[in-house]
């Protein structure tokens, strides 16, 4: 089914540790975000992309690196995890304008649990 | 980094009963939308408002984009036990379109 794939589901990880969460979208959208979602506080943006190549930060960008070579994945790596970054990781992607059948939501993946310790 | 205020922050209601959120926020945006999030489960998108003072539905669902585009609002009538989850509502400004500030949530619980 079309839609945006995230993996893995769950993670743990030593504090330290590296690691890419992955995320994949087969509707050829331009756009794709990550975003955590911490109890209490919503969601919030990590980085984004606005197409292949291009990258800039979000809200909350410490810590984390992304990268889009292709229009399809857009891996989130952590380069030295912190219990602070223990969330749920969400990807989403989007049209990047509002075009005859498009929303101007995103569509966004199922999340990536991680638990750092 | 700017969210928005909705509330309320979690409601219990009764199955049958009509349910209202609101989401207000300090800027204006261009694009307001609605989301509801099942335990487990990634943001899904319920409704999408483009212009101020829009009214739109889905199935029970009806929402509005305020007129000083700072605000918005959610009503579902008469609510089922599916209705369970989070609702998210999140703004989008024009020229910053890759980008969405999303509310803090209100979590609805249904009782029978």
């Amino acid at each position: 089914n079309a839609g945006v794939t995230q993996t893995p589901k769950f993670q743990v990880l030593k504090t330290g540790q590296s690691m890419t969460l992955q995320c994949a979208q087969d509707m050829n959208h331009e756009y794709m975000s990550w975003y955590r979602q911490d109890p209490g506080m919503g969601l919030r943006l990590i980085h984004y992309s606005v197409g292949a190549g291009i990258t800039d930060q979000g809200e909350v960008p410490n810590g984390y690196n992304v990268s889009r070579s292709t229009t399809e994945d857009f891996p989130l790596r952590l380069l030295s995890a912190a219990p602070s970054q223990t969330s749920v990781y969400f990807c989403a992607s989007s049209y990047s304008s509002l075009s005859a059948g498009a929303s101007g939501g995103y569509t966004f993946g199922s999340g990536t649990r991680l638990t750092v310790v | 980094g700017q969210q928005l205020n909705q509330s309320p922050q979690s409601m219990f209601i009764q199955e049958g009963e009509d349910v209202s959120m609101n989401c207000t926020s300090s800027s204006i945006f261009n694009t307001w939308l609605w989301y509801k999030q099942d335990p487990g489960e990634g943001p899904v998108l319920l409704i999408a408002l483009y212009k101020a003072g829009e009214l739109t539905s889905n199935g029970r669902l009806t929402a509005q984009f305020g007129i000083t585009r700072k605000d918005s609002f959610l009503n579902i009538s008469a609510s089922i036990p599916s209705d369970v989850g989070i609702y998210f509502c999140a703004g989008r400004v024009t020229g910053t379109a890759s980008k969405l500030t999303f509310g803090t949530g209100t979590r609805l619980q249904v009782t029978l």
